[in-house]
């Protein structure tokens, strides 16, 4: 089975540290990937996507990819309260036949800003 | 702009009712996806569609069926609910051209079978 792996915390950090959240994944042939952020009762929002190695950033929010070590990873600068919500790692899992994957999620890091 | 529209926002079942959830998108996204998310499971995908016309099992497809019924609405059905299809249901869609983008959310369905 093809698997995307995070801790899932909680991860509690002081307002205005780092919050460093990370996430693996097994299928080596996935080509996109996204963190979503989920606050309590409500549906998942994109906060980043990223599809090549290397780092993307995003205002306080750097995305970091390594396809070799199958290693994504978010990081938060100047964190706030504002920002305490589970952080959901997704990829794109391709199956064989054309147009054939799946988008699938890990089991999310729930993260504690705390004032 | 509505993006993913999903109704109901809330529905209790009695075991062995069934009912169908409805999912429509406003971005002219091929492919659509429906989840459920349980505590401490994450989101976990039923079924999804590639596209217009076709459809796939994901990981917990047992007890739902599925119908992409044109390239906006993607329904997920329970023929027989049964209290373990307790869970919060959120559909998504995706763009799925040159290369697979993120899916976008609709706001969940948190449905209870007593």
């Amino acid at each position: 089975q093809k698997e995307v792996e995070q801790n899932s915390g909680p991860l509690s950090v002081p307002e205005g540290a780092i919050a460093s959240l990370n996430c693996t994944y097994s299928d080596r042939g996935s080509q996109s990937f996204f963190w979503y952020r989920q606050y309590s009762g409500k549906s998942p929002e994109l906060i980043m996507s990223i599809y090549s190695n290397g780092d993307k950033e995003d205002g306080r929010f750097t995305a970091q990819l390594n396809k070799a070590s199958q290693y994504v990873s978010l990081l938060i600068r100047d964190s706030q309260p504002s920002d305490s919500a589970t952080y959901l790692c997704a990829v794109i899992v391709a199956y064989s036949g054309a147009g054939s994957y799946q988008l699938t999620f890990g089991k999310g890091t729930k993260l504690s800003v705390i004032p | 702009n509505a993006g993913v529209t999903q109704t109901p926002k809330f529905q209790v079942l009695k075991t062995g009712q069934s009912m169908t959830l409805q999912c429509a998108q406003d971005m002219n996204h091929n492919s659509m996806y429906w989840y459920r998310q349980d505590p401490g499971m994450g989101l976990r995908l039923i079924y999804y569609s590639a596209s217009e016309g076709t459809t796939d099992k994901g990981e917990v497809p047992n007890g739902y069926n599925v119908s992409r019924l044109n390239k906006r609405e993607f329904s997920l059905r329970l023929e027989s609910a049964a209290p373990s299809q307790t869970s919060v249901y959120f559909c998504a869609s995706s763009e799925s051209r040159d290369r697979v983008t993120e899916a976008f959310f609709g706001q969940g369905t948190r449905l209870t079978v007593v």
